[in-house]
């Protein structure tokens, strides 16, 4: 496989439920982020792991928590969540600023398309 | 904080006419500048970026964009628009302090045969 993949690339759960998306780059990249986009908002950056570093932004709510176990995987856990969290979540991997290498171009997967009940 | 506008949320063009979508930007200096394509059902691919130089810079699959350092503008051009690039196209900025895109809210082109 080549590039970035997401799965599952379609998700329905209940407010109670405890999920996971999961992430995989086959670049050889070392930055790998979360992006959150819902219909008429710009893309929303939610998290960034950067040569193991992460970056948050902290206006996103506790009930998603992600993880990088390594620099080709990112998931993002979720539990509890609500409905105005239905979204499609994309990950995307780039090229490590840190690194000497950031261009601004960053890979995206297709997406995980989030619906919550 | 830098942000990104783009007027134009729907934009419907006929097959061979030319096209310009806009984007504006609000930064301090001149960051560095993104235009991405997101097919339905894909993810974001980069078309093309302005770092430095010249202010015409060419992408793939036939689109130019020119950055207007007067205007704080970055708009996107073809000169003949082809079905397949029926999308929504994203423009981004980056202030290079961070590995991080600021994305505008998109504009979705429709092209009609």
């Amino acid at each position: 496989e080549t590039g970035v993949t997401q799965t599952p690339r379609h998700l329905v759960m209940g407010m109670t439920n405890k999920k996971s998306l999961k992430c995989e780059q086959h670049l050889g990249h070392n930055a790998m982020y979360w992006y959150k986009q819902s219909a008429k908002k710009p893309l929303e950056l939610m998290f960034v792991y950067s040569l193991e570093e992460r970056v948050e932004n902290n206006s996103v709510p506790s009930r998603f928590s992600p993880e990088c176990p390594n620099s080709s995987h990112l998931f993002l856990h979720l539990h509890t969540l609500q409905p105005e969290d239905s979204a499609l979540y994309l990950c995307a991997s780039s090229s490590s600023r840190l690194a000497g290498g950031f261009a601004g171009e960053l890979f995206f997967g297709e997406g995980s398309r989030l619906t919550v009940l | 904080a830098q942000s990104v506008t783009q007027p134009d949320i729907h934009i419907t063009v006929s097959e061979g006419a030319s096209l310009e979508l806009r984007c504006n930007y609000s930064y301090g200096a001149t960051p560095y500048l993104f235009w991405y394509v997101q097919s339905p059902g894909q993810g974001l691919q980069l078309l093309l970026k302005y770092f430095s130089g010249d202010t015409l810079v060419q992408g793939i699959k036939g689109f130019e964009a020119e950055f207007k350092r007067s205007q704080s503008s970055f708009n996107l051009r073809k000169p003949s628009v082809h079905w397949s690039d029926a999308a929504e196209y994203f423009c981004a900025v980056n202030t290079g302090t961070a590995s991080k895109l600021t994305f505008g809210t998109g504009t979705r082109l429709q092209v009609t045969l």
